[in-house]
């Protein structure tokens, strides 16, 4: 059975940081592509990042670039995303999502997302 | 940035009635357009994939059409557990990969 199980959100100050982790089991990690997307309390979904099966490619929205680092240990089966410099509008839940294999930015498999809250 | 409008942003119906929602892109998308189905408390679920291939698992009641900009979801009869919000998203020209503002299907 696929899973993808976030972890490491909380509540942070503004100007904080939080490494979040996904830990992915019941496929073979390194054949797929991954990315986190982020939905702000009652609002929609917002692509944030995309790394390569490899780690080779990694893309940003504008809005994280420069702040978030995307990240994967394809050994340890696990992705990862460190905020840095967070900002009241991070406030969201954060979810790692799986790459549609063979169709690019597809994303077939979600995991339940962990809540990430910027607040003083 | 490719922008993608939903419509409308809420559907009130009943179950078994036919529902259509619309995607707009801002500029040609061809068919690379996903449909993702949102529960409350839910992560997303993917529907359709480059705008008519259904993902595994998900019933034929679900259809998807359109290409270039204009787009539409099909549910053919609604059932209880339909009632969800649902989002478009382009994989067209990315980054950034951009989602639709969502179309809530609530029950009448």
């Amino acid at each position: 059975e696929v899973q993808l199980v976030e972890s490491g959100g909380g509540l942070v100050q503004p100007g904080g940081s939080l490494r979040l982790s996904c830990a992915a089991s019941g496929f073979t990690f390194n054949n797929y592509e991954m990315n986190w997307v982020r939905q702000a309390p009652g609002k929609g979904l917002e692509w944030v990042s995309y790394i390569s099966n490899t780690g080779g490619a990694i893309y940003y929205a504008d809005s994280v670039k420069g702040r978030f680092t995307i990240s994967r240990d394809n050994a340890k089966n696990s992705l990862y995303l460190q905020m840095n410099s967070l900002r009241a509008e991070d406030t969201a839940v954060y979810y790692c999502a799986r790459v549609l294999r063979g169709y690019t930015q597809n994303f077939d498999f979600w995991g339940h997302g962990t809540l990430v809250t910027v607040s003083a | 940035e490719i922008v993608l409008t939903q419509s409308p942003a809420t559907l009130s119906l009943s179950p078994g009635d036919r529902a259509t929602l619309s995607c707009r892109a801002s500029q040609s998308v061809s068919r690379y357009l996903a449909w993702y189905q949102q529960k409350p408390g839910q992560a997303p679920r993917l529907l359709i994939y480059d705008a008519s291939n259904r993902a595994t698992g998900v019933p034929a009641r679900f259809s998807g059409s359109g290409s270039g900009t204009d787009f539409t979801l099909t549910i053919s009869s609604l059932e209880p557990e339909d009632f969800a919000v649902y989002y478009c998203q382009q994989r067209s020209l990315w980054p950034p990969l951009t989602f639709g503002g969502g179309t809530k299907v609530e029950i009448k």
